[in-house]
């Protein structure tokens, strides 16, 4: 099956820091989110992200389908920005489900 | 629309006992999906509706578990006779792929924690 590989597997910075977090996937894919899991457990959807770049505030993702991986930009982080990062793809060959990366976890610290 | 919602958010039970989540998707969306999550790890698919019919189950789904959307609704995923194995996050998520597009964005609920002592 389809591996998501997530680096870094763990990401401490101090508040207002920049950092850039990589998925990369062995095959194609139809779709790819990132998502952020807070402390609680909660996962939000941050992008849909299957090709190309978005931007949401201090967040933007870059997707390069063709070489097979996606970049999550954090910009001036702040502590409510920690927790874990996950990528999850739909793969071409098996769409209608999402398989998760192995994500970053992300500590912000004042 | 208040979004994905799951329950109960925590439910302890002792080995060997059933239970029972509940998952209350997005009205308009007609996929449903569970995953599941175990400490430190990502969520891992179990399976997924469309509408009332169940599409496609994962090896991870044992004869102990059973996922039903009679309605095409709201959703249950029982666990008959737990094991401490079976301790971990139960995930519930919905979606309405669109049908111009191809876009299939997961909404993802709060999540239901069991624990099996």
């Amino acid at each position: 099956g389809i591996q998501v590989e997530q680096s870094p597997p763990d990401l401490i910075l101090q508040e207002g820091a920049n950092s850039t977090l990589r998925c990369n996937f062995s095959d194609s894919v139809n779709n790819l989110q990132w998502f952020h899991q807070n402390p609680w457990g909660q996962l939000i959807n941050l992008f849909y992200i299957p090709s190309g770049t978005k931007q949401n505030g201090r967040l933007s993702a870059t997707t390069v389908a063709t070489e097979r991986y996606s970049l999550l930009y954090i910009s001036s982080s702040q502590t409510t920005d920690s927790g874990v990062y996950f990528c999850a793809v739909e793969p071409l060959w098996n769409t209608d489900k999402l398989i998760f990366g192995t994500g970053t976890r992300l500590q912000v610290f004042p | 629309d208040t979004g994905v919602s799951q329950n109960p958010r925590h439910k302890i039970t002792k080995r060997g006992q059933n239970v029972t989540f509940r998952c209350d998707p997005i009205s308009e969306h007609n996929r449903l999906y569970w995953y599941r999550q175990t400490l430190g790890q990502g969520p891992e698919f179990l399976t997924y509706f469309q509408n009332e019919a169940q599409l496609e189950k994962s090896r991870l789904l044992s004869d102990r578990f059973s996922a039903e959307r009679p309605k095409g609704s709201f959703s249950t995923l029982e666990i008959q006779r737990t094991e401490q194995g079976d301790s971990a996050m139960y995930l519930c998520a919905s979606s309405l792929r669109d049908r111009v597009s191809g876009a299939n964005v997961l909404t993802f609920g709060a999540g239901s924690r069991l624990t099996v002592l």
